[in-house]
């Protein structure tokens, strides 16, 4: 079982531009969530998708928008690059039920915003 | 809605000695309670978690947490603390009721262990 994936591992990018970052769950799972940790703070959460739908959201503006395709893999589209948007990038994934289990996390993608 | 404290953003202790690592949390509803660690440029790994079941839990590499709802309290413990325990330790918090999964984390309490 390989775990949770993301790619890419690291990502530099312009302020301005979009990015697009990957996640691929745990082998049985199928609710995915993303959440950003910037330096020295721990991690915050985006978004969690279940069944291809965006199911909770926390406090990100709109330029944060995410996907799930039908094999539960997931993506974290962000818009307009900001400096502040510099971070780790971590993908969790876990099952929808029951609720006690816990979520994995993935390696995590840096962003570096220049 | 739900927090986590975590009161010392740095301890250190000598190899050997008991690590004890602070989490206090608000949930408005009976709260899933979780450890995890980061080591340098890595993702999170889960130490241990509090469901519901028994108030003290025990987990991964010797590290224990005992629930104590009178205290709002779940502070992570081991014994006798090794070299490789070096790293950033979140504790986070969900609501037991729902069916979500959205974790609160601390801020992070980084864990120095000094020879």
């Amino acid at each position: 079982d390989a775990g949770v994936t993301q790619s890419p591992t690291h990502l530099i990018k312009t302020r301005g531009q979009q990015v697009t970052l990957r996640c691929s769950p745990k082998s049985g799972h199928d609710t995915v969530s993303w959440y950003q940790q910037a330096l020295g703070q721990g991690p915050q959460f985006i978004f969690q998708y279940y069944e291809e739908e965006e199911r909770q959201r926390g406090n990100f503006p709109d330029r944060f928008s995410g996907h799930q395709f039908p094999n539960y893999s997931s993506e974290l589209n962000v818009n307009a690059l900001l400096l502040g948007d510099s971070a780790l990038y971590l993908c969790a994934s876990s099952r929808r039920n029951p609720r006690n289990t816990e979520a994995f996390f993935g390696q995590g993608t840096r962003l570096t915003v220049v | 809605a739900q927090s986590v404290t975590q009161l010392g953003s740095h301890v250190s202790v000598s190899e050997g000695a008991l690590v004890l690592l602070r989490c206090n949390y608000s949930s408005s509803v009976p709260p899933y309670l979780f450890w995890y660690v980061q080591y340098p440029n890595q993702g999170l790994q889960l130490l241990l978690k509090y469901t519901s079941a028994a108030t003290l839990v025990k987990g991964i590499n010797g590290f224990e947490a005992e629930f104590k709802k009178s205290e709002t309290s779940f502070h992570l413990t081991k014994p006798s603390a090794h070299m490789s325990d070096a790293a950033e330790y979140f504790c986070a918090v969900t609501l037991s009721s729902g069916s979500a999964r959205q974790l609160t984390f601390g801020s992070g309490t980084q864990l120095t262990v000094l020879p």
